[in-house]
């Protein structure tokens, strides 16, 4: 139980496109999906808190209007990283906690962007 | 700002003898304390969680926590080589919350 998937696992696109990552849950309600980002050599680092129904909250220097997230319902997290451009080119992985409210978090497999 | 600290090393062992990874944290009102491990390419893998104070033993992997000094641990007994890998402590300041990580302390196991 308590499986998190991510899709794409991996995309590659031109500078100035956006692209959307999708996170599910697949077995179990998440009313909180987290997104990070993780550059190489470096530790997971924290994007913005995403609540099912509500605006996500966002990280001190993280662009709100660059890094749109959408929680539409409790499987399902979007992030879509718009304009993208070289810089944002990083390892995105979301995670998600149940509705129980425990403390355990349960990770994706995270996506690979690459921004030519 | 709440900090989770780690010794990036690499912490070199050799096959078979016990690794201990290290973690110390800022904020005392932590809750939970994890262990991730993360392959090259890959997501954080659950190694182990802890709540208590004391330790927490499962299969090779031992968790120590000491809340007064804001310290937890992680001990692997008879390392293997498939281990290597950088290993990331993370704390959870209260339940809902997204979990702060340390930057990770490569493990090396040479056999």
């Amino acid at each position: 139980g308590a499986v998190v998937s991510q899709h794409p696992s991996r995309v590659i696109c031109k500078s100035g496109t956006s692209v959307k990552i999708e996170c599910r849950s697949l077995d179990f309600q998440a009313t909180t999906m987290f997104w990070y980002r993780q550059f190489p050599k470096q530790s997971l680092m924290l994007m913005a808190t995403s609540n099912e129904g509500s605006k996500a909250t966002y990280e001190q220097g993280v662009e709100k209007d660059k890094f749109l997230i959408n929680h539409a319902s409790l499987t399902l997290s979007t992030l879509t990283v718009t304009s993208a451009h070289p810089e944002d080119s990083s390892f995105y992985i979301c995670s998600a906690t149940g509705t129980s409210g425990g403390y355990e978090q349960f990770f994706g497999p995270g996506t690979r962007l690459t921004v030519l | 700002q709440k900090e989770v600290e780690q010794n990036s090393g690499p912490l070199s062992v050799p096959e078979g003898a016990i690794a201990s990874l290290n973690c110390t944290y800022s904020d005392r009102g932590s809750q939970s304390f994890f262990w991730y491990r993360q392959y090259s390419g890959k997501s954080p893998e659950l190694i182990m969680f802890i709540y208590s104070n004391g330790d927490k033993e499962d299969g090779r992997f031992t968790a120590q926590l000491n809340k007064a000094s804001q310290y937890v641990s992680l001990l692997i007994r008879d390392s293997q080589p498939r281990a290597s890998a950088p290993y990331l402590c993370a704390v959870n300041p209260q339940a809902g919350t997204a979990l702060i990580f340390g930057k990770g302390t490569t493990l090396s196991v040479s056999s």
